[in-house]
């Protein structure tokens, strides 16, 4: 089944600069890779996904790539506020319509952005 | 107009005992999901139904049984709780549709067992 390995399991920047958190997955019949963001206390939520057709993706300050090759996709966060703190998940499914689809989630980072 | 919900939030009990997690959506899904989340913050699959069909049981214990009245209801029951049973655990959904794979997630139910 899918596997997927998420590096670094925390990660703290100053305010301004930019975060990047990397997954790698395992089964190559996975083509839908979304990243979800845990704040506190709270639901985990999607941010951006990304599809096996398409290398990268963008919305705002957040980006996300994969390299369907290497099997790595990787979620990059510019000018980092301090409302980007949170457990951020990357996650891997193979999504055909079928009943059995999962997503199979990455351990988390924890993101902390220093004022 | 929340679209996953969970009851309880909060579930405080003894081993041994037996409780019930329940889980309604209302966007027309007819994929839901439980995922649990440890306290290092691992969210693991456990089980999955489709229009009331169990579709995966991630070999999690006998202790532990979903059941699917209709196709927006997903609650679990959890007998003989243990210690390793204290987690969060979360009720998702989504629509089985190749261009939605995504997961909407309730807000979390927090089991603690003493």
């Amino acid at each position: 089944g899918e596997n997927v390995e998420q590096h670094p399991s925390t990660l703290s920047v100053q305010e301004g600069d930019s975060a990047v958190i990397k997954c790698t997955y395992s089964d190559s019949a996975s083509n839908y890779f979304p990243w979800y963001k845990q704040e506190l206390g709270k639901r985990p939520q999607l941010i951006i996904d990304i599809r096996s057709n398409v290398g990268e993706k963008k919305d705002q300050r957040i980006a996300v790539t994969l390299n369907k090759t290497a099997k790595h996709f990787s979620l990059h966060i510019t000018e980092t506020q301090p409302e980007d703190s949170a457990v951020y998940f990357c996650a891997a499914s193979k999504v055909d319509g079928g009943a059995t689809n999962k997503l199979i989630f990455g351990t988390g980072t924890l993101l902390a952005v220093q004022p | 107009d929340t679209a996953v919900s969970q009851t309880p939030k909060y579930l405080v009990t003894q081993m041994g005992n037996d409780k019930s997690i329940k889980c309604e959506q209302n966007l027309g899904h007819d994929t839901m999901y439980w995922y649990k989340q440890d306290s290092k913050k691992f969210l693991k699959i456990m089980f999955s139904y489709n229009n009331k069909e169990l579709i995966i049981n991630e070999t999690v214990p006998n202790r532990f049984s979903p059941k699917s009245p209709d196709k927006a209801h997903l609650n679990l029951h959890i007998n003989s709780l243990e210690l390793g049973d204290s987690a969060v655990y979360f009720c998702a959904s989504r629509h089985r549709d190749f261009n939605t794979g995504e997961l909407f997630f309730g807000e979390g139910s927090r089991l603690t067992v003493l």
